[in-house]
């Protein structure tokens, strides 16, 4: 009865691949979220959805792409992946979108780009 | 600048110290605080939140807005080895966005 789940948990593959990762929440919050948490554990928001319309879109190349099929899902596709790209990836989900909505954060996804 | 900072540490203390952990932020617009903690190879979860300035504690915890200096903080009494992880320190803002400092790792010894 995992709350944020995130699929896979590894992941290794090769500069230029496209690969997704998936994310599910049975917590029934409107919102979720990509971070990105770099090797020096910096946790930077890349993208937030509100049931299914995205809400926040930082600074991210368009190789990124969320797509969110239904309010308790939210996925990242990556295309064309970079070195830089390795990274563990986190989803969150919370309440809604007010200031003091607690965020629940997934057990992430590292990926490793070689 | 980033808009918060922490010192990425490792701060290592032994068990039973008093763990005092700091940020800086330089956004004043937005007056709501977190601490996270996240173990080795896990996501992040809430310790505590707290708005504008004062104290706020949580059994062995105690979390302090200073927001003349921009300064936040987070006490830990009694520290345990179970306590050592990263240490988070967020600012929240519009639309629930959470800007995080780097995290410091603390590391309690028996």
């Amino acid at each position: 009865d995992t709350a944020v789940s995130q699929t896979p948990k590894y992941l290794v593959t090769q500069m230029g691949n496209d690969k997704s990762i998936k994310c599910e929440q049975n917590l029934g919050h409107d919102t979720m979220y990509w971070y990105k948490q770099d090797s020096k554990k910096f946790l930077k928001i890349m993208f937030s959805y509100n049931n299914k319309e995205l809400i926040i879109n930082e600074t991210v190349p368009n190789r990124f792409s969320p797509k969110s099929p239904d309010k308790a899902h939210l996925n990242l596709h990556i295309n064309s992946l970079e070195l830089g790209d390795s990274a563990v990836y986190f989803c969150a989900s919370s309440p809604g979108t007010s200031g003091t909505d607690t965020q629940y954060f997934g057990p992430g996804t590292r990926l490793t780009v070689l | 600048q980033k808009e918060v900072e922490q010192d990425p540490g490792p701060l290592s203390v032994p068990e039973g110290a008093i763990v005092s952990l700091n940020c800086t932020y330089s956004n004043s617009a937005f007056q709501y605080f977190m601490w996270y903690r996240q173990y080795s190879r896990k996501g992040p979860e809430l310790l505590m939140y707290t708005y504008s300035s004062g104290n706020k504690e949580d059994g062995r915890f105690t979390a302090q807005v200073d927001k003349s200096s921009k300064y936040i903080s987070l006490f830990i009494r009694d520290s345990q080895p179970s306590d050592s992880a990263t240490y988070l320190c967020a600012q929240g803002a519009a639309g629930n966005k959470l800007t995080f400092g780097g995290g410091t790792r603390v590391l309690v010894k028996p």
